[in-house]
């Protein structure tokens, strides 16, 4: 079983509709992160938490909202969605060990807003 | 312009072939990982770099950190099918969280 799930894999939403990208790990990490990737852009952050009761924003925060339920589930949503926020979305874990921090990826969710 | 800059973008091979692949930073870089991503899937974990002058190899792929710490290689010896797919730096700038290169796109020639 992999170690880090998204759920959905893909889904097909119309603009101004309400979206979660849900993630789980059994990985047992404290830090998870939310990133999209555009062609072209490479991913960029959305938010990461290190803990339960830990929530940053990262590069590109507006528009998104995330929720970290447990150590191991890290939800986010797309209050109002708009055809710009269609890319791919990856959840990732890490847990850092000196100075390594790898970060494990999801299989990504492929979101298309219309 | 990015912070990470990856070249080339996209890289068509013959199978049996060599290749390099080159991310470079305007920055000093603190730690750099390589990772690849299938299509389809997620990035899977491949290799990290420290310390300048640092080498590392998995199998047939070799990653190096140049002296002054601003750009690193992937070489890949002999390609096969299985090494297709994007490849992706990503920096460490001592925040606590890792800045991406675009990616460069490999496709292997049978």
């Amino acid at each position: 079983d992999a170690d880090v799930t998204q759920t959905p894999r893909n889904r097909i939403t119309k603009t101004g509709k309400r979206i979660m990208l849900e993630c789980s790990q059994t990985k047992g990490h404290d830090r998870m992160y939310w990133y999209r990737q555009d062609p072209g852009l490479g991913l960029r952050l959305i938010y990461y938490s290190f803990d339960v009761k830990d929530i940053n924003k990262g590069e590109i925060s507006d528009g998104y909202s995330v929720s970290r339920q447990a150590q191991a589930k890290f939800s986010l949503s797309l209050e109002s969605a708009i055809p710009n926020q269609t890319a791919l979305y990856f959840c990732a874990t890490s847990d850092p060990t000196g100075a390594l921090d790898t970060q494990y990826f999801g299989p990504g969710t492929r979101l298309t807003v219309l | 312009s990015q912070e990470l800059e990856q070249s080339p973008q996209s890289l068509i091979v013959q199978e049996g072939k060599n290749l390099t692949i080159n991310c470079t930073s305007s920055k000093t870089l603190y730690g750099l990982y390589w990772y690849k991503q299938k299509y389809g899937e997620g990035l899977i974990f491949l290799m990290m770099l420290q310390k300048g002058g640092e080498e590392k190899s998995h199998e047939k792929i070799t990653a190096k950190l140049d002296e002054k710490k601003q750009q690193s290689s992937l070489h890949i010896t002999a390609s096969q099918p299985s090494h297709a797919g994007i490849y992706l730096c990503g920096a460490d700038r001592g925040n606590y969280q890792l800045i991406w290169g675009a990616g460069t796109k490999l496709i292997i020639k049978p």
